[in-house]
């Protein structure tokens, strides 16, 4: 299993541009979700989604968009980037409360996203 | 507001020591705790998860216990290695759902 892939590692955006980061997991978990990291702040939960056509806001929502089509894939979108969403973005993703599996929650490697 | 409280922030031992991570948090209604380790620049890895059910959780030279009731947990490494120092994040997610609250982290140097 490759486990919790993202890409791309590194992206450089001026404001206002937008684009999707990727996130992708085989490991059929019905959650997944999305985090910002910041120096001083740690990391706080944008979206997140209980399974397929299911998704809902986290602490810090705001100019960031999801959708979740398939079992295996959450895309974060960035619809007009601001310098303050420069940060380092994580997804991760579990088996849901209740089924399979006992709510181990895995983490792919990040991207760095710099906003000028 | 959910808060979870990790202490030291920073920790630099020598090569051998045996030594403790603390996580305190406020929520009484935590469901399991994890802790994870991040080396610079990279991602987060998975050490313990403690479930609701369990009390600690060991895995090689790791040991993490966790007490609901005083709202702490506790990561044990035993005999550090240079291999060890990251930095160390606890999180826990509530009953009724999977969402993670994390701590800030304890930056660890073990030095040879």
């Amino acid at each position: 299993n490759a486990g919790v892939t993202q890409t791309p590692k590194f992206q450089v955006l001026k404001t206002g541009q937008s684009m999707t980061l990727q996130c992708a997991q085989d490991m059929n978990h019905e959650y997944m979700s999305w985090y910002r990291q910041d120096p001083g702040m740690g990391l706080r939960l944008i979206h997140y989604s209980v399974g397929a056509g299911i998704t809902d806001q986290g602490e810090v929502p705001n100019g960031y968009n999801v959708s979740r089509s398939t079992t295996e894939d959450f895309p974060l979108r960035l619809l007009s980037a601001a310098p303050s969403q420069t940060s380092v973005y994580f997804c991760a993703s579990s088996y849901s409360r209740g089924a399979a599996g006992d709510g181990e929650q895995y983490f792919g490697p990040g991207t760095r996203l710099t906003v000028t | 507001k959910q808060e979870v409280t990790q202490i030291p922030a920073a920790l630099s031992v020598p090569e051998g020591e045996n030594l403790v991570l603390n996580c305190s948090f406020t929520d009484s209604a935590i469901y399991n705790l994890q802790w994870f380790r991040q080396d610079p620049g990279k991602g987060l890895t998975s050490l313990l998860l403690i479930q609701s059910s369990q009390r600690e959780q060991t895995s090689g030279r790791l040991n993490a216990s966790l007490d609901k009731s005083s709202g702490r947990s506790t990561l044990y490494i035993a005999a550090s290695q240079p291999g060890d120092s990251a930095t160390y994040l606890c999180a826990y997610d509530q009953g009724g759902s999977e969402k993670l609250v994390f701590g800030k982290g304890t930056k660890l140097t073990v030095n040879p």
